[in-house]
């Protein structure tokens, strides 16, 4: 089945940096990959997705791209803000099935 | 906007014990998910349903069983609670088809003494 990897564990950044957060696959037949901001105690809601015919998605400060050569997925968050902090999931999927996230991410950025 | 309940946020169960986490959700998703959550494991499925009485084991199914008898209801039973269950334990659904973003409750944290 598919494995989805996810590095760093924790990122430290100061407020206003950028941060990246990045993921790889293994199941080349993968084509959906979405990420997911979750609060300290909330519930995960999905922040930004891409299919594999994009190589590139921005939405105000994220982004995300797509490297399907390499089987590897990026979440860019410029200008970071305290509110940012979060715990962040990648995940795939092959086309309408079950997702397969990463172990996540722990962002934390000081004022 | 979606929503998806599940009906207790804390458990504290005592091992040997059989436990149901209900969950239900009000947007006629086709599909319902139950994860588990653990410190540096993400999350991990458990099962899956696609309709009203089907189900799918995920990746750790050992040790729990669903339940959907109604399209907005999908349960997790754990037949005999063990304390390695201990955990925060999620539901999801979405709305199927060409739409797999899914929609998380806001967790059931279970402790099994």
């Amino acid at each position: 089945g598919e494995n989805v990897e996810q590095h760093p564990s924790t990122l430290s950044v100061q407020e206003g940096d950028s941060a990246v957060i990045k993921c790889t696959y293994s199941d080349s037949a993968s084509n959906y990959f979405p990420w997911y901001k979750q609060e300290l105690g909330k519930r995960p809601q999905l922040i930004i997705d891409i299919r594999s015919n994009v190589g590139e998605k921005k939405d105000q400060r994220i982004a995300v791209t797509l490297n399907k050569t390499a089987k590897h997925f990026s979440l860019h968050i410029t200008e970071t803000q305290p509110e940012d902090s979060a715990v962040y999931f990648c995940a795939a999927s092959i086309g309408y099935s079950t997702l397969t996230f990463g172990k996540g991410t722990m962002l934390l950025v000081s004022p | 906007d979606v929503k998806v309940t599940q009906s207790s946020r804390y458990l504290v169960k005592r091992t040997g014990e059989k436990v149901f986490l209900e969950c239900v959700q009000d947007m006629d998703h086709e599909n319902m998910f139950w994860y588990r959550q653990d410190p540096g494991l993400g999350l991990r499925l458990i099962y899956f349903s696609y309709d009203v009485k089907m189900k799918e084991k995920g990746d750790i199914p050992e040790g729990y069983s669903v339940s959907r008898e109604k399209k907005e209801r999908f349960s997790l039973i754990l037949e005999s609670a063990s304390t390695n269950q201990t955990s925060m334990y999620l539901c999801a659904s979405s709305i199927g088809g060409s739409k797999n973003i899914q929609y998380f409750g806001a967790g059931t944290r279970l402790s099994v003494l």
